[in-house]
């Protein structure tokens, strides 16, 4: 089965800090994993995702994520955090034949001005 | 363009109501799916349709039911409500499978609350 650990589950950083935020899956094939962001009050929107090819993967927001096979991993990464990105984000992985995504259970960033 | 839209967006049921959640999607997608987002838990698929007319059992599809009634639609049913339903629930569809490259939308969420 399929499984997401979202290992860091509340991040707080000072505006202009660098960001990474972990992922980590369990499937041993062929994957496809995405990063969603959900603000307060409001639903999940994709930030970016990685089906194939380049591993580096750039997104919306200035936001992107390496996708490092050996090591199961799909971390993401923003150069300067905004209070903007104050959010929850979610590490989700879809293998071949499952028939909807599986989530991490999410990290809550919280910028500070 | 109103994407996946879901009603009610709150709700407030005491233990053992019924009730039904309505899900409806303008973008022509094959599947639908939903899933429930508990503090810690990130989000737990309970129900999936590829398309009109079928349905398949999540993760979590205890005390659930869903109808596929159309294309656009896709609702869940509470049964007999019970606290441990008390969530944020999410409707979401895309063109195809998520492993065939479409981009899942989600609606706004509805929060129900079983007291």
């Amino acid at each position: 089965a399929q499984s997401v650990s979202q290992h860091n589950h509340h991040v707080i950083l000072s505006e202009a800090a660098s960001l990474e935020l972990g992922c980590n899956y369990s499937y041993g094939g062929t994957v496809n994993l995405f990063w969603y962001v959900q603000y307060p009050g409001q639903h999940l929107q994709l930030l970016l995702k990685y089906f194939s090819g380049d591993p580096l993967v750039k997104g919306i927001k200035g936001f992107e994520a390496e996708f490092i096979k050996s090591k199961f991993s799909f971390n993401l990464r923003k150069p300067s955090v905004q209070w903007s990105d104050t959010a929850e984000y979610f590490c989700a992985v879809n293998s071949k034949g499952r028939r909807a995504l599986t989530f991490g259970s999410g990290t809550r960033l919280q910028v500070q001005p | 363009n109103a994407g996946v839209t879901q009603t009610p967006k709150f709700q407030v049921l005491k233990t053992g109501q019924s009730m039904t959640l309505q899900c409806a999607q303008d973008m022509n997608h094959n599947s639908m799916y939903w899933y429930r987002q508990d503090p810690g838990m990130g989000l737990r698929l309970i129900y999936y349709s590829a398309s009109e007319g079928t349905t398949d059992k999540g993760e979590v599809p205890n005390g659930y039911n869903v109808s596929r009634l159309n294309k656009r639609e896709f609702s869940l049913r509470l049964e007999s409500a019970a606290p441990s339903q008390t969530s944020v629930y999410f409707c979401a569809s895309s063109g195809g499978g998520p492993f065939s490259g479409n981009t899942i939308y989600f609606g706004e969420g509805s929060w129900l609350t079983v007291v």
